[in-house]
């Protein structure tokens, strides 16, 4: 089945300093896609990625997608406080049981100290 | 516009009791649902989705059973509740038929076993 693999785990920064979170599948993606999670709320849908190498912005962040589909990066540059939340992969995939599907990393816990 | 209901919105069990939690969605038809769990500081794990009325695929096998009994509604429940069950319950819809399949989220249920 597919697996992913979101590193790092845990992140903090001063505000003003860049964040990256990476994301990493042992199988080749149809898609993927990076939900992000406020302290106490739900994954809210950020963006989708399609194409092989494919690079979109959001203001300050940065979504990449790998030239052989199987990595992604989030970059925020000059984080703020309202950056705080956890950041999720989410690669749509062949799930091994005949089936494609979202499957959602564990996340990365970006913390921003003011 | 689409929204997505789930109630309630915190509960607190005591073990060997049983579980209900709802969710129904509103302005779309036929949706894709999906149930997650969510332990604390942790990634997402799904447990149930549909496709339709009556179909449900299980992704984990444990004490928790969903029901679809209406095109909008999905049930998540449980016979007898464990500690080990504790944690943040998400209900989310994607469209159907979409090979995205971006999804969702209700605003959860924090459920504490006791």
């Amino acid at each position: 089945g597919q697996q992913v693999m979101q590193i790092p785990q845990y992140q903090h920064v001063q505000e003003g300093e860049d964040f990256t979170t990476y994301c990493n599948s042992s199988t080749t993606l149809s898609n993927i896609q990076w939900y992000k999670q406020r302290p106490g709320g739900h994954p809210v849908f950020l963006i989708q990625l399609v194409k092989s190498g494919e690079v979109k912005k959001q203001k300050r962040l940065t979504f990449q997608f790998g030239e052989a589909k199987k990595n992604s990066s989030l970059h925020i540059t000059a984080t703020q406080t309202t950056d705080v939340g956890t950041y999720f992969c989410a690669p749509y995939g062949y799930s091994g049981a005949g089936s494609y599907q979202l499957t959602f990393g564990k996340g990365t816990k970006l913390s921003v100290i003011p | 516009s689409q929204t997505i209901h789930q109630w309630p919105a915190t509960l607190v069990q005591p073990v060997g009791s049983p579980l209900s939690l709802e969710c129904t969605v509103e302005g779309t038809s036929n949706p894709n649902l999906y149930w997650y769990r969510q332990a604390a500081g942790r990634g997402l794990q799904l447990l149930f989705y549909s496709v339709g009325i009556g179909q449900i695929s299980s992704e984990v096998p444990q004490n928790l059973s969903a029901s679809r009994p209406q095109d909008r509604q999905f049930i998540l429940s449980s016979k007898k509740l464990l500690l080990s069950d504790s944690g943040f319950y998400l209900c989310a819809w994607g469209l159907a038929g979409g090979r995205s399949d971006t999804q969702y989220f209700g605003p959860g249920t924090r459920l504490t076993v006791l």
